[in-house]
């Protein structure tokens, strides 16, 4: 059965501090791996990563995929109140002609001034 | 460009009662995906329609029910409401289906309550 495993589960941090989220996933076919970021309500998307060892970066965050390894990091460095989130990651996979993800159950970080 | 829509945000039924739930997809994406959203479950796959056609179908039971229309619009439907079927649904749309290469973007979700 198709898994995908976030931790820490929840996560408090100080403004200024550097964070790193973790993602493991088990699945056939993969295809990508995605971040989202959910405040309230949407989640929006952060990064796709299909290749390993590519690191994306936009802004303080950045993420790596390690497909040997088959799990994904978020990292936030200077972490700021708006931060505060729930971090999904969600996998694809190849075939059946479906953008279907299997989400990961989030990480909820918390950052305090 | 205006993002992905979702009415109502907001929804309080009883226990027996059945829903439609509304999902407008950003301009020009064509494919449309609904997920549940739980405390204890997390997000999880209820179905995708392409081109007006149900294109997967998750673990759900049949009172869950969808279906898209020729505008890309696509609305799911519960019958026969549970209180375990009070979640965040969500909708998210993308260009086109096929192997889940696009991003997915999402609507701001239903909020239901079952009492």
């Amino acid at each position: 059965e198709d898994k995908v495993v976030q931790s820490p589960l929840s996560l408090v941090v100080h403004e200024g501090d550097t964070v790193t989220l973790n993602c493991s996933y088990e699945v056939t076919n993969f295809r990508s791996l995605l971040w989202y970021k959910q405040e309230k309500k949407a989640p929006t998307f952060l990064f796709m990563l299909t290749s390993s060892g590519i690191e994306k970066k936009s802004g303080r965050l950045s993420s790596i995929l390690d497909k040997k390894e088959l799990f994904s990091i978020l990292n936030i460095t200077a972490t700021q109140t708006g931060d505060s989130a729930i971090y999904l990651c969600a996998v694809s996979k190849y075939g059946g002609a479906t953008n279907k993800l299997i989400f990961g159950t989030g990480t909820l970080l918390a950052v305090q001034p | 460009k205006a993002g992905v829509t979702q009415t109502p945000r907001y929804l309080i039924k009883t226990r027996g009662q059945q829903v439609t739930l509304s999902c407008s997809p950003i301009s020009g994406h064509r494919s449309v995906s609904w997920y549940q959203q739980t405390p204890g479950q997390g997000l999880q796959f209820l179905f995708e329609y392409f081109s007006e056609t149900q294109r997967n179908k998750g673990n759900f039971p049949g009172r869950f029910s969808g279906r898209q229309f020729s505008n890309s619009r696509s609305e799911m439907n519960v019958s026969t409401l549970e209180l375990g079927d009070s979640a965040l649904y969500l909708c998210a749309s993308s260009l086109r289906t096929g192997g889940g290469g696009d991003t997915q973007y999402f609507g701001p979700g239903t909020r239901l309550t079952v009492l």
